[in-house]
């Protein structure tokens, strides 16, 4: 079974420094992985994800991740934090259901990370 | 492109009472998931569907908890009778045939008191 375990559950940093949230997880297959961004009373956005290619992974408003298969992880980082990136951040992992013979994605989240950026 | 839609937004029931929440996932994906997130907790897989099957529903008490999707598109998920425990955020997602990459709902509060 899949297991994600994310190792800070918050992570207090001052606007324009940098940050890494970690995640590593544990699976016996190919994995895909994600990082999704939940803000206050809202649902879950994707913000990027790894499937396949180069492993270094990059989203629209500056983070990025890393999938480094050796150490099982897929740590989520930004050069510099704004105000506006608060927020809960998921780290997923995506394994297999069969039915039917043919195979579908099943999430497993880690237990979140809440980033707060201070002015 | 409209995402998926959930409602109600919030409710509040007492225990034993039994509650009822509605998905409407993104046009042309087929399968469509319930997790539920208690918080300080990430999301757990209640049920998936593929079209109008089940492909998982191995975490949903079905004691208390049923879901249906109907022709394909729309999905209800029920809890009846609530525990205090179910006190959660119901989310809602949805994706293409394969399920990859999922896209949620704003999701349903729900405090049973």
């Amino acid at each position: 079974a899949q297991s994600v375990t994310q190792l800070d559950s918050q992570v207090p940093v001052f606007e324009e420094a940098p940050v890494e949230l970690r995640c590593n997880y544990s699976s016996s297959v190919s994995v895909y992985l994600f990082w999704y961004v939940q803000y206050p009373n809202q649902g879950l956005q994707l913000l990027l994800k790894y499937l396949s290619g180069s492993t270094l992974v990059e989203s629209i408003n500056g983070f990025e991740a890393e999938f480094n298969k050796s150490q099982t992880s897929f740590h989520l980082r930004k050069p510099s934090v704004h105000i506006s990136d608060t927020a809960e951040y998921f780290c997923a992992v995506s394994d297999s259901v069969s039915a039917g013979g043919t195979s579908y994605g099943k999430l497993t989240f880690g237990q979140g990370t809440i980033l707060t950026v201070h002015p | 492109e409209a995402g998926v839609a959930q409602s109600p937004r919030y409710k509040i029931i007492e225990k034993r009472q039994s509650v009822a929440f509605w998905c409407n996932p993104i046009s042309g994906h087929a399968t469509l998931y319930w997790y539920q997130q208690i918080l300080g907790q990430g999301p757990k897989l209640l049920i998936q569907f593929q079209n109008n099957g089940v492909v998982d529903d191995s975490q949903l008490p079905k004691d208390r908890f049923s879901a249906e999707r109907l022709k394909g598109v729309d999905s209800t998920l029920k809890i009846q009778p609530a525990k205090l425990e179910d006190s959660a955020v119901y989310l809602c997602a949805s994706s293409t045939d394969r399920g990859y990459e999922q896209y949620f709902g704003p999701g349903t509060r729900l405090t049973v008191t």
